[in-house]
């Protein structure tokens, strides 16, 4: 089964800008393992941010947005609020089957 | 707007199995279908299938053939996670997501969770 990599943590600063990535053991990845990206707090399901690499929900904030970069997908934080303090989950297709990475923690501190 | 209700908490012996209801509104049952996700405690997500509601076609994780089943109830608009064979690292939160039909994709609207735990 293919391994989704993402950082285990990261801090981000209150109003800074903050870059999550999430790599495959298989190679880069592409647009064609149609990226989504979730927040989880603790307790409560994940709420989905973005899909297909780059596309929004209509109650994703302007402040996240995503990409392909350098062979990985990215989501970047744009001006760190204390309330995007969670963990964020990236989620690859590989077929029509579907892995999550292992999650990157965010501290706004 | 869209409502996914999961069934309430259970606990299952070893070996035994469990059935998880996920109860949708708001929409047309049939235009999308369900992903099915779980979360063992203190640790992160892990998908599991994913059924259209339109067909009835499904798509599984590998590690779950043989003792996963889901299905859908168009008249009741209820989308049913079962798992068989319980072991003890079974134990988790499984969590239903509306997906569209005809793919394993969408991820808008999620049910509350369901805890289900495994012990003797």
């Amino acid at each position: 089964q293919a391994v989704v990599t993402q950082e285990p943590s990261l801090t981000v600063s209150p109003g800074g800008t903050v870059t999550l990535t999430c790599g495959s053991n298989t190679g880069a990845v592409t647009s064609g393992h149609y990226p989504y990206w979730f927040q989880q707090k603790p307790g409560q399901a994940p709420r989905p941010l973005i899909f297909d690499a780059t596309n929004k929900y209509s109650w994703t904030p302007v402040r996240f947005s995503g990409s392909l970069l350098g062979g990985k997908a990215a989501l970047t934080l744009s001006g760190a609020q204390p309330e995007d303090e969670a963990e964020y989950f990236c989620f690859l297709s590989y077929n029509g089957a579907r892995v999550f990475g292992g999650g990157t923690k965010l501290t706004v501190l | 707007q869209v409502h996914l209700v999961q069934s309430g908490n259970e606990v299952k012996m070893p070996g035994a199995s469990v059935k998880v209801s996920c109860e949708a509104s708001g929409y047309t049952f049939r235009s999308y279908g369900f992903s099915w996700v779980r979360q063992a405690p203190g640790q992160g997500l892990e998908w599991m299938g994913w059924i259209s509601a339109y067909n009835g076609h499904t798509n599984f994780a590998q590690r779950f053939q043989g003792r996963l089943t889901m299905t859908t109830d168009t008249s009741t608009s209820t989308a049913y996670m079962e798992l068989k064979s319980l072991r003890s690292d079974d134990t988790a939160v499984y969590f239903c997501a509306r997906a569209h039909h005809y793919a394993n994709s969408l991820y808008d609207y999620w049910g509350q969770g369901t805890l289900v735990t495994v012990s003797s």
